[in-house]
């Protein structure tokens, strides 16, 4: 089992603020990170795999860092809008490809 | 786009029912995921499964079982529900060639209350 970890569990921001978050992972063994946006009553959505020490990856205003050699990864989230609010997931499979998740951190944009 | 369907948003039952949750995928994905979610906890792996007739035991198999008789299809099965199954279900899937880069695709979720 991988140890996943996410901070901060959850955040409120008001609309047009920048924020970010941390994806913790185990730096041994690492095969890649992915990232996911969950709406309230949809399905999980896949934002980015990122596999590259140093990997920098960006879907609009969204945009993600590795470092594999620490074990951690941020979301940043820039000019934060209402439709952003989600709970962001990461996840790091093991050699098997079975996902470890973290708790997630639930953001809320506030108008 | 990839689609994952789950056969119920919400469902109710009694201690000690069976329970079958089904996940249809129409991408022709060889693996297939169940995770549960609970508060406080990241996603949780029940069972997955590599082809047909194929499964694997997750990290949380215990009072659960699958069938995956046709390639699109993958089951959940409670044999008899207790109150500590109160979930939330997700299935997903994914193609296989990409290993650890492959992107999981999920389905909906299945909100399921064991009175």
């Amino acid at each position: 089992i991988l140890n996943v970890e996410q901070s901060p569990q959850s955040l409120h921001v008001q609309e047009g603020d920048s924020t970010n978050f941390t994806c913790s992972f185990p730096s041994s063994n690492f095969y890649a990170l992915h990232w996911y946006r969950w709406e309230t009553a949809k399905s999980p959505e896949a934002l980015f795999v990122m596999t590259l020490n140093g990997d920098e990856k960006k879907k609009g205003q969204i945009s993600a860092t590795l470092n594999t050699k620490e074990g951690y990864s941020y979301l940043y989230i820039k000019g934060s809008q209402p439709e952003d609010s989600a709970t962001y997931l990461c996840a790091s499979p093991n050699t098997g490809n079975q996902f470890y998740f973290g708790t997630g951190t639930s953001l809320t944009v506030i108008p | 786009d990839v689609k994952v369907t789950q056969s119920s948003r919400y469902l109710v039952k009694r201690t000690g029912e069976k329970v079958f949750l089904e996940c249809v995928q129409d991408m022709d994905h060889e693996n297939m995921f169940w995770y549960r979610q609970d508060p406080g906890l990241g996603l949780r792996l029940i069972y997955f499964s590599y082809d047909v007739k194929m499964k694997e035991k997750g990290d949380i198999p215990e009072g659960y079982s699958v069938s995956r008789e046709k390639k699109e299809r993958f089951s959940l099965i409670l044999e008899s529900a207790s109150t500590n199954q109160t979930s939330m279900y997700l299935c997903a899937s994914s193609l296989a060639g990409g290993g650890t880069q492959e992107t999981q695709y999920f389905g909906p979720g299945t909100r399921l209350l064991v009175l």
